[in-house]
């Protein structure tokens, strides 16, 4: 069963703009990662944040956790045409046991 | 590029047939895990194997099967297909340590997508 729910399940912007997604999962964690996935291809993995950490940063990349809302987003600035994927929000208790939510699907027009 | 191979990319089976996936995982990896990903969903874990043996288990029933290697590789088997074991089966792998403490993040490969007709 899937453990966490991303919103929005699409979203579609303009090049340029910034995209913003959510997850939100059930029960305790160890680590949170967020995960690109292209046409049905394998997963990238693009950050991980563990549970006593609010706030990451990757390049376009900024992830924040909030344990007592059990929610984390993904912000991803000035986006590209190429960011257009799927995003996958994974969390684990332990030893990388990856429970997935279902996804967001972003689309970046030109 | 992660380092972490699968085999074969695609594949097409008959109901009823068997079929086994193979990964390859990163070098010094120790752990490997295989999930199943439907069309339109998050991938679904089914298993992890650690050190050759397997370290805990999805929601999947026996005919879901694998094997860890001394090198660390991993195969994963499925007996007596059903059409709704098509899917892309993706295979990770991670560093972990002792007692589950240290964790690495979990590499991908790119799948190997099953088609059962």
């Amino acid at each position: 069963s899937q453990q966490g729910e991303e919103d929005p399940q699409a979203l579609s912007i303009q090049e340029g703009e910034n995209a913003t997604m959510n997850c939100s999962y059930k029960t305790s964690i160890n680590n949170l990662q967020w995960y690109r996935q292209n046409s049905g291809r394998g997963l990238v993995h693009l950050i991980l944040i563990r549970s006593n950490e609010r706030e990451k940063h990757s390049g376009r990349l900024r992830v924040t956790l909030d344990t007592s809302k059990k929610s984390s987003s993904l912000l991803i600035t000035a986006s590209r045409a190429a960011d257009t994927a799927s995003y996958f929000c994974a969390t684990d208790k332990w030893a990388q046991k990856l429970v997935f939510g279902q996804g967001t699907r972003l689309t970046i027009n030109p | 590029e992660t380092g972490v191979t699968q085999s074969p990319t695609h594949l097409i089976k008959t109901r009823g047939q068997q079929v086994t996936l193979r990964c390859s995982s990163q070098s010094g990896h120790n752990t490997v895990s295989w999930y199943q990903q439907a069309l339109g969903q998050g991938p679904q874990f089914i298993f992890q194997y650690y050190r050759e043996e397997e370290n805990g288990r999805g929601n999947f029933p026996p005919r879901f099967s694998g094997l860890q290697f001394p090198n660390y590789s991993s195969e994963l088997n499925v007996n007596a297909l059903e059409l709704d074991d098509s899917a892309l089966y993706l295979c990770a792998s991670s560093l972990v340590g002792g007692w589950g403490g240290i964790n690495t993040e979990a590499f991908f490969g790119q799948g190997t997508r099953l088609t059962v007709v």
